[in-house]
């Protein structure tokens, strides 16, 4: 069965440091999200992406986040300076028509 | 307001009993899914129930959703210590078009004991 991959599993940074967060969807679908999960918290939306556009953000997705899709596979979040409250499980999912989310096993970003 | 919050927050229970959980919501919704997520692990998606659907089967998954009341049960029948695991229940918010996410609950914790 397709799956979504993300890569790095853990990420530790310097606060302040630029962090990539890779993700590859699947195949076939049209829509990407990227999500986050504090430590005991709920999980939380930041982004969707659709059509090589943002579709929608929330209030977290601040300038210092930004999505690329920068070639047919992958599909990226950019944290340009991490803050300590960053950290956090982020996960990417996929969906297709059906809008049935697939999600990837997530990245733990831990920042110093 | 809150969308998707689920009871009890923590729930133990013996292998091989059945486990019941629930998740209200607020505003009106075209389906509900219901997530498993193992301790620090990715989120594994078990079931989808549509607003025009009452009741769904998977397996050992039985789920329900009254939409009048707007709430959705997530019933794990004989279960089993893997079964260990948050489940979180998750409502579509739409602004139209393209424009689509989920909302999660804060989840309840499941312990099944051996």
């Amino acid at each position: 069965e397709p799956e979504v991959t993300q890569t790095p599993s853990h990420q530790v940074t310097q606060m302040g440091q630029e962090v990539i967060l890779r993700c590859v969807p699947i195949s076939n679908h049209l829509y990407f999200y990227w999500y986050r999960q504090i430590l005991g918290q709920k999980v939380e939306f930041l982004v969707s992406f659709y059509n090589n556009e943002i579709s929608e953000k929330s209030e977290i997705f601040d300038d210092q986040f930004s999505v690329e899709r920068p070639d047919g596979s992958n599909f990226t979040l950019k944290i340009r300076s991490t803050k300590l409250e960053d950290s956090a499980m982020y996960f990417c999912a996929s969906s297709g028509d059906t809008r049935k989310e697939f999600f990837g096993p997530g990245t733990r970003l831990t920042v110093l | 307001s809150q969308q998707g919050e689920e009871d009890p927050q923590a729930l133990s229970i013996q292998e091989g009993e059945n486990a019941t959980m629930n998740c209200s919501y607020k505003t009106s919704i075209n389906n509900l899914q219901w997530y498993r997520q193992n301790s620090g692990r990715g989120l594994v998606h078990l079931i989808l129930i549509r607003s025009n659907e009452r009741e769904k089967h998977s397996g050992r998954l039985r789920v329900t959703l009254d939409t009048s009341k707007k709430s959705s049960s997530l019933l794990i029948t004989a279960s089993r210590a893997a079964d260990t695991a948050s489940y979180f229940c998750a409502t579509p918010q739409t602004g139209g078009g393209s424009n689509y996410k989920l909302t999660f609950g804060k989840g309840t914790l499941l312990t099944v004991n051996p």
